[in-house]
């Protein structure tokens, strides 16, 4: 099956700066990515996807990319604000599969200081 | 109803009794999905449901059973819960299961085993 994997576990940036997340598969065959953010005590929120036919979307602070060659896609914040203060999930899909199952990542807590 | 929702909210349950999750939703998503998550693991999925009807397991699917006797519920039951099973349990849909559909999370449930 698919594996995914995230990193760093912890980030932490100062407002302002920008925060990037990295997050590797193993399936060639994925063809979905989806990103979550998970405020503390509340449900994983799906913030941006991607589709393996696009390297790269933007959703105003939000940047996802996508290299299929290299197995890897990445989440880009800019401008990061207290609020973005969260855990982030990246997951893959495989294309054809009859569950639709997300494989996700282990999560990155990501801290952002005023 | 708006959404996916789950109940109970919390619940501490002795060693050995038998607890049911309750999971509905309202947007006529053939796919649903129990998760567990607990700390430094990510999400990881217990049982999912194609469409009423029919259920499979995930990767963690022992000590749980799921049913799905209509669309629009999907309960989750511990026939006798350990203490390992602590951790909180989300339920997700997804309109289908083609691989690459948004899943929508429930609150969550958090629960304790002792």
């Amino acid at each position: 099956g698919e594996n995914v994997e995230q990193h760093p576990s912890t980030l932490s940036v100062q407002e302002g700066d920008s925060a990037v997340i990295k997050c590797t598969y193993s399936d060639s065959a994925s063809n979905y990515f989806p990103w979550y953010k998970q405020e503390l005590g509340k449900r994983p929120q799906l913030i941006i996807d991607i589709r393996s036919n696009v390297g790269e979307k933007k959703d105003q602070r939000i940047a996802v990319t996508l290299n299929k060659t290299a197995k890897h896609f990445s989440l880009h914040i800019t401008e990061t604000q207290p609020e973005d203060s969260a855990v982030y999930f990246c997951a893959a899909s495989i294309r054809g599969s009859t569950l639709g199952r997300l494989y996700f990542g282990r999560g990155t807590q990501l801290t952002v200081w005023p | 109803i708006a959404g996916i929702t789950q109940a109970p909210t919390s619940q501490i349950l002795a060693a050995g009794r038998r607890m049911t999750l309750r999971c509905t939703q309202d947007m006529r998503h053939n796919a649903m999905y129990w998760y567990r998550q607990d700390l430094g693991l990510g999400l990881r999925l217990i049982h999912y449901s194609n469409t009423a009807g029919t259920t499979g397991k995930g990767e963690v699917p022992d000590g749980y059973s799921v049913s799905r006797a209509n669309t629009d519920d999907f309960p989750l039951t511990l026939a006798s819960a350990v203490p390992s099973q602590t951790s909180v349990y989300f339920c997700a849909s997804s309109k289908t299961t083609g691989g690459s559909e948004t899943q929508y999370f429930g609150p969550g449930t958090r629960l304790l085993v002792l």
